[in-house]
């Protein structure tokens, strides 16, 4: 089966700076790469995905890379503001089939 | 309703009791999934429904757990004669396998075996 690996578990930023989140993968028919937040007490919200087919993806301050050849996929947070800080995971999968998750990455953004 | 639904939010029980958790999923997705989250820990996979297919069991911790999904929508997750190390958050995700497979989560069952 397919096995993710997210680093790193915890990192701490200054508001205001970037924040990055790496994730890799095993399984190459892994073609769909979401990434959710989880704030205490919540369950994961989907915050950006991305598809095999395509390298990069932005959404305002969030985006996420891909590099197939390599299986690995990160996420880019710039201009981090508090409200950030949350725990985020990254997922695997195929279409059709479960989702594998990474082991979390506590994200706190110091004011 | 606009997301998925998870009943009850909360739930004390004494150990060697059964307890069944429910889903609502997101009206129109074809997929259902249930996940553990312990505490502090990340997203262990339980089982997956898709449409009339068999579901994909191969997380069940033991044949303690089991879960059905009526009518290819509820979904109700049982465990038997529970655990203290049954004590955990469950999770249930829906999505809409015809357009992508973007999951979204409910917002999760807190299940304390005392």
């Amino acid at each position: 089966g397919e096995n993710v690996e997210q680093h790193p578990s915890t990192l701490s930023v200054q508001e205001g700076d970037s924040a990055v989140i790496k994730c890799t993968y095993s399984d190459s028919a892994s073609n769909y790469f979401p990434w959710y937040k989880q704030e205490l007490g919540k369950g994961p919200q989907l915050i950006i995905d991305i598809r095999s087919n395509v390298g990069e993806k932005k959404d305002q301050r969030i985006a996420v890379t891909l590099n197939k050849t390599a299986k690995h996929f990160s996420l880019h947070i710039t201009e981090t503001q508090p409200e950030d800080s949350a725990v985020y995971f990254c997922a695997a999968s195929t279409t059709g089939n479960q989702f594998y998750f990474g082991t979390g990455t506590s994200l706190t953004v110091i004011p | 309703g606009a997301g998925v639904s998870q009943s009850p939010s909360n739930k004390v029980t004494e150990k060697g009791k059964d307890v069944e958790l429910r889903c609502d999923p997101i009206s129109g997705h074809t997929a259902l999934y249930w996940y553990r989250q312990s505490l502090g820990q990340g997203l262990e996979f339980l089982i997956y429904f898709q449409g009339n297919s068999a579901p994909d069991k191969s997380g069940l911790p033991s044949d303690r757990f089991s879960a059905e999904r009526t009518g290819g929508s509820v979904s109700t997750l049982t465990i038997q004669r529970t655990q203290q190390e049954d004590s955990a958050v469950y999770l249930c995700a829906s999505s809409f396998q015809g357009q992508g497979t973007e999951a979204f989560f409910g917002q999760g069952t807190r299940l304390t075996v005392v």
